[in-house]
């Protein structure tokens, strides 16, 4: 299985800041179809997961552009720019390119 | 809308089998493809399986002797059904939509607690 290394585990930040965090595969997540599946969510507390970023740097649906991905093969980056309130909790990456689809253990966002 | 819903009992005892339901809305089964999804308390979340929209079945391998999932398309149902539990099966059950466009999880349901324990 792929492995889906994310950090930091746990990311402070200060209202109105920045942050950034890294979601490294242990093998290439480029399709065979030249797409690459790696996608981010947001988990807030109590809440299901909610697809932030799709194929490495779409933004979902009625998600704000403060939220951006990037990256390749196998290093990938998610920022968030301007934290507000509701950007806090628990983030995952997930790769769905190699079977079976596996997710990053996880990145807590708290304030500073 | 897009919506899931699961459904299942909050406690199952040791070595029983687990039945849990996902009701969708707004999506054709016969044209979208939906997976189980988990998350043992206070951890991180693992894949556990899926039923394409062909009705074709995978399973994630480390349950996959212990584990199937079914449909009924008439009643828009995704059923899950895993024997043997134990305590360390305890976790929130989520049910999911793979998105046509986005190649991932993009619609989930609300999930089900599930605690194994006597």
């Amino acid at each position: 299985d792929v492995v889906m290394t994310q950090t930091p585990v746990s990311l402070p930040v200060s209202l109105g800041g920045q942050a950034s965090i890294s979601c490294r595969s242990s093998q290439s997540l480029v399709h065979s179809n030249g797409n690459t599946y790696l996608h981010w969510y947001l988990q807030k507390p109590g809440q299901s997961p909610q697809l932030l970023i799709y194929r490495v740097s779409n933004r979902f649906s009625g998600v704000p552009d403060r939220f951006s991905g990037s990256g390749s093969g196998t290093d990938f980056t998610l920022k968030i720019s301007r934290v507000e309130p509701e950007d806090l909790g628990d983030y995952y990456c997930l790769q769905s390119t190699h079977f079976p689809p596996t997710f990053g253990g996880g990145t807590k966002l708290e304030l500073k | 809308q897009v919506q899931l819903k699961e459904s299942g009992p909050g406690l199952v005892q040791p070595s029983q089998t687990l039945s849990l339901t996902c009701t969708v809305s707004g999506l054709s089964l016969t044209s979208n493809s939906v997976s189980w999804i988990r998350q043992p308390p206070g951890k991180g979340l693992e894949w556990m399986g899926v039923i394409w929209s062909n009705g074709g079945t995978d399973y994630n391998s480390a349950i996959k002797s212990r584990l199937s999932i079914s449909r009924d398309t008439s009643k828009s149902q995704v059923f899950l059904k895993m024997n043997s539990l134990q305590t360390e099966d305890t976790a929130m059950y989520f049910c999911a939509r793979i998105g046509h466009t986005t190649g991932g999880f993009d619609y989930w349901g609300q999930g089900v607690m599930v605690t194994v324990s006597s």
